[in-house]
């Protein structure tokens, strides 16, 4: 039974560049929540989404956004990078109303 | 915001000792939950605490969700070298609307020296 999986693992970006980040929750998991790590740092509460919708939001600008498909996958997208929007961005899923979080590996984003 | 604290930062112990940490908040929680995270994993849950005065053990690992609600501590015993990673406690404030709003503590580091 798979995990959640993220891709890609690793990214480089220049300032100003848009991301997409891809999140497969693990199988039986219909809620996909994001966050960022900074080194150093926990991981911050960027938002979580259930039956395709954004259900909540942490303390992050507009510039970062996501999507969750019927399939229960979801993507994080950030506009206009900054140097300081470098970080390990973790997916977690879970199943509604369930703490049992399973986060996934992360993809480590380098904003150049 | 609302923040959680945890200590300490780090420890360095032999191996066999025991271990103890703990976060605090000055605000009320509703869920309590520790995990552990390796280099290039994401976070792994230990142990999950949703009553207030809960004590909950997973083999080595024991936890305690404070009576006051603000605070949570996490015992290691006869620390082993694989115990070594960062440990993160982690938060469902009370007024935080859905689950999906985890709070988490900076991170304990623990070190295990053979």
């Amino acid at each position: 039974d798979a995990g959640v999986t993220q891709s890609p693992t690793h990214l480089i970006k220049t300032r100003g560049q848009q991301v997409t980040l891809r999140c497969s929750p693990k199988s039986g998991h219909d809620t996909v929540s994001w966050y960022q790590q900074a080194l150093g740092q926990g991981p911050q509460f960027i938002f979580q989404y259930y039956e395709e919708e954004e259900r909540q939001r942490g303390n992050f600008p507009d510039r970062f956004s996501g999507h969750q498909f019927p399939n229960y996958s979801s993507e994080l997208n950030v506009n206009a990078l900054l140097l300081g929007d470098s970080a390990l961005y973790l997916c977690a899923s879970s199943r509604d109303r369930d703490y049992g979080y399973t986060f996934g590996s992360g993809t480590r984003l380098t904003v150049v | 915001g609302q923040q959680l604290n945890q200590s300490p930062q780090s420890m360095f112990i032999q191996e066999g000792e025991d271990v103890s940490m703990n976060c605090t908040s000055s605000s009320i929680f509703n869920t309590w939950l520790w995990y552990k995270q390796e280099p290039g994993e994401g976070p792994v849950l230990l142990i999950a605490l949703y009553k207030a005065g809960e004590l909950t053990s997973n083999g080595r690992l024991t936890a305690q969700f404070g009576i006051t609600r603000k605070d949570s501590f996490l015992n290691i015993s006869a620390s082993i070298p694989s115990d070594v990673g960062i440990y993160f406690c982690a938060g469902q404030p009370r007024s935080g609307g859905s689950q999906g709003n985890l709070i988490f503590g900076k991170g304990t580091k623990l070190s295990v020296k053979p």
